[in-house]
């Protein structure tokens, strides 16, 4: 199966200032990445998707950049706040089987 | 984004009964969905991979007699966890998605956390 994995586990920003994510695979074959939210005790929630076509993909303050080369890619969220604050994972999928596996996990926490 | 409700959201049972989890879609069909289950601080692992009316596929290491699948409608997946025992305890969660979307996001339960005394 793909192997998802994130650099690091967690992450502490000040509000308003800029947080970058990232996370790396190592199946080349993977052809599409979701970067998912999951607050405490709650299922994921969809943040931003991007396909091996493209490198960037831009939504409301957030950001993915996919680095194939290096199979490598990070979610920016720009002037991060108190209620960004959760556990970010990466998601990879590949093939027909569309399966999703998820990378570690990085918890992000915002300081007022 | 559609919507995918899991019931129940907790479940404490005794050891050695058997428990099922309800996956459903509820404004779209899912032609596929996915089982996962994350204990706390980690991620979430893949257990099976369930395609309606067909027999699930299970990840490897992952007991298919233990964790029993069914996806007999396009719109509910079950997931019952047999003779269970206190290391079955954690957070399980369903994805579903539809061929007609293509290949785009799964779309997720809320989860449910199961307690195994």
């Amino acid at each position: 199966g793909e192997s998802v994995g994130l650099h690091l586990p967690t992450l502490s920003v000040q509000e308003g200032d800029n947080s970058i994510i990232n996370c790396a695979y190592s199946n080349s074959a993977s052809d599409y990445f979701i970067w998912y939210k999951q607050e405490s005790g709650k299922g994921p929630q969809f943040i931003i998707d991007i396909r091996s076509n493209m490198d960037k993909r831009q939504g409301q303050r957030v950001t993915v950049l996919l680095n194939k080369t290096v199979k490598h890619l990070s979610l920016q969220i720009a002037a991060t706040q108190p209620g960004d604050s959760a556990v970010y994972f990466c998601a990879g999928s590949y093939g027909t089987g569309n399966q999703f596996y998820f990378g570690t996990g990085t918890s992000l926490t915002v300081i007022p | 984004g559609a919507v995918v409700s899991q019931h129940p959201s907790r479940v404490i049972c005794k050891s050695g009964t058997s428990v099922k989890i309800e996956c459903r879609s509820l404004d779209f069909q899912a032609t596929t969905m996915f089982w996962y289950r994350q204990f706390p601080k980690q991620s979430l692992m893949l257990m099976a991979t369930s395609n309606e009316g067909s027999k699930a596929t299970y990840e490897q290491g992952v007991e298919k007699d233990k964790f029993l699948i069914n996806h007999a409608s396009l719109t509910l997946s079950t997931l019952t966890v047999t003779s269970a025992h206190p290391e079955d305890s954690s957070f399980y969660i369903c994805s579903a998605k539809t061929w007609d979307r293509g290949n785009t996001e799964a779309f997720f339960g809320q989860g449910t956390r199961l307690t195994v005394v």
